[in-house]
């Protein structure tokens, strides 16, 4: 079974400053971990993915996330905050099935705020 | 990159009629497609796994005779929300692994708003 927590609903930061969105996981193999954004009435977009390679992960925008499987983390960074990341943030994990596919369990989200 | 594409995008239905979301991928095949629905402020909740020439996998307590799923051909798959009401009002959201050795990765469909009056 796998599941993955946000452990922030909000996370509020200033234009400039860096941004930290955490993420734990659960999974009984070795899973694959992502972060997608949305923002306000669109779909989703995948920022970056994990899939057993290198453990630090870079995505578009600027943003990064390392896999930690000690601590069962999948955190995503940006250095600078820019108002356009304003938006909604997913962690997902995935791991196969017997029949061969892959389903995605999302965490609840984390609100991220820009302020000026 | 892989494209997946959802129509209509908002829809807005007098309570008691049917709706048909069409989910599709437009530079791949995809022989699995997920639904999800999203309320306001909420995560995805993953409704079902659409799988082309066999019948949808629905999650847990989600009613598979109010949500039809078809899966007719590998590039598309479609919703249906049968005898509507305002409770089923919300996000709509179909994805797709874009191939083999990409399994793990979903591409999202913009998804489709959908307003039962």
């Amino acid at each position: 079974a796998q599941s993955v927590t946000q452990l922030d609903s909000h996370v509020s930061v200033s234009e400039g400053t860096p941004v930290l969105l955490r993420c734990n996981y659960s999974s009984s193999y070795s899973p694959s971990l992502f972060w997608y954004v949305q923002h306000p009435n669109k779909g989703l977009q995948l920022l970056l993915k994990y899939t057993s390679a290198a453990t630090l992960v870079k995505g578009i925008n600027g943003f990064e996330a390392e896999f930690k499987k000690s601590e069962t983390s999948f955190h995503l960074t940006k250095p600078s905050a820019h108002m356009s990341d304003a938006a909604e943030y997913f962690c997902v994990v995935s791991e196969g099935s017997s029949g061969g596919s892959y389903i995605p369990t999302f965490g609840r989200g984390t609100s991220l705020i820009v302020h000026p | 990159g892989a494209v997946v594409s959802q129509h209509p995008s908002r829809v807005i239905c007098k309570s008691g009629t049917s709706v048909k979301i069409e989910c599709r991928s437009l530079d791949f095949q995809a022989t699995t497609m997920f639904w999800y629905r999203q309320f306001p402020k909420q995560s995805l909740m993953l409704m079902a796994t659409s799988n082309e020439g066999s019948k949808a996998t629905y999650e847990q307590g989600v009613e598979k005779d109010k949500f039809l799923i078809n899966h007719a051909s590998l590039t598309l798959s479609t919703l249906t929300v049968t005898s509507a009401h305002p409770e089923d009002s919300s996000f709509y959201i179909c994805s797709a692994p874009p191939g083999q050795g990409l399994l793990e990765t979903q591409y999202f469909g913009p998804g489709t708003r959908l307003l039962v009056l």
